[in-house]
């Protein structure tokens, strides 16, 4: 199994641009979710899905921030405008539904920087 | 609800000596616990997970944790650090929920010396 892939691995662009993050969580895993990490924040839970559908997106901080899951392969996170207060690593992480047993396997994260 | 204090967000020990990293939980239901690491310029891996089975969990690396319901803890320990130890290292808290979503503490930065 390939694990989380997440894309791009790097990503920089300039403030005021849209910026897509991608990620293909493993297959057979029902729920997704997207994390920021920063120095300051630390690890945040943006937003997560199971089986497909939004179940809680109050970690988003703003409405520039939206994310979508077409279906059980692949996911977005998106930033339109983008910031410079946006720059972070950005994860995303699956785990089967299954109650909570299984912990979670993460992707290796998308550095963004907002200059 | 269910929350993650680990205590001490960095931690420094010498080659060879007794890691401990502290976690203590707060939880409405029977918790399932777990220990991620996270090496620089990397994604969380899953360490070892606690799931009401035996409560001392023995994990990769040479890690293993303890879960003390009476003292809502789940400390992680290794008996001889090694270089490669040097990590962030996150301890996390789910109950039963059908989406498995996990609430994490905040980190612990291990240094290892030589």
């Amino acid at each position: 199994d390939a694990g989380v892939i997440q894309s791009p691995r790097h990503e920089v662009t300039e403030m005021g641009q849209e910026v897509t993050l991608r990620c293909k969580p493993i297959s057979g895993h029902n729920s997704l979710f997207w994390y920021r990490q920063t120095m300051m924040r630390g690890l945040e839970l943006l937003i997560y899905f199971n089986n497909n559908v939004p179940i809680d997106d109050s970690g988003m901080p703003e409405d520039r921030f939206s994310a979508k899951m077409p279906n059980a392969s692949f996911s977005t996170l998106k930033i339109q405008p983008s910031e410079p207060r946006d720059s972070a690593v950005y994860f995303c992480a699956s785990t089967p539904t299954g109650g909570g047993v299984y912990g979670y396997t993460f992707g290796s994260g998308t550095r963004l920087t907002v200059v | 609800a269910q929350s993650v204090t680990q205590l001490g967000s960095h931690v420094s020990v010498s080659e060879g000596a007794l890691v401990l990293l502290r976690c203590n939980y707060s939880s409405s239901v029977p918790p399932y616990l777990f220990w991620y690491v996270q090496y620089p310029n990397q994604g969380l891996q899953l360490l070892l997970k606690y799931t009401s089975a035996a409560t001392l969990v023995k994990g990769i690396n040479g890690f293993e944790a303890e879960f003390k319901k009476s003292e809502t803890s789940f400390h992680l320990t290794k008996p001889s650090a090694h270089m490669s130890d040097a990590a962030e290292y996150f301890c996390a808290v789910s109950g039963y929920t059908n989406a498995g979503k996990s609430t994490f503490g905040d980190g612990t930065t291990l240094t290892v010396k030589p």
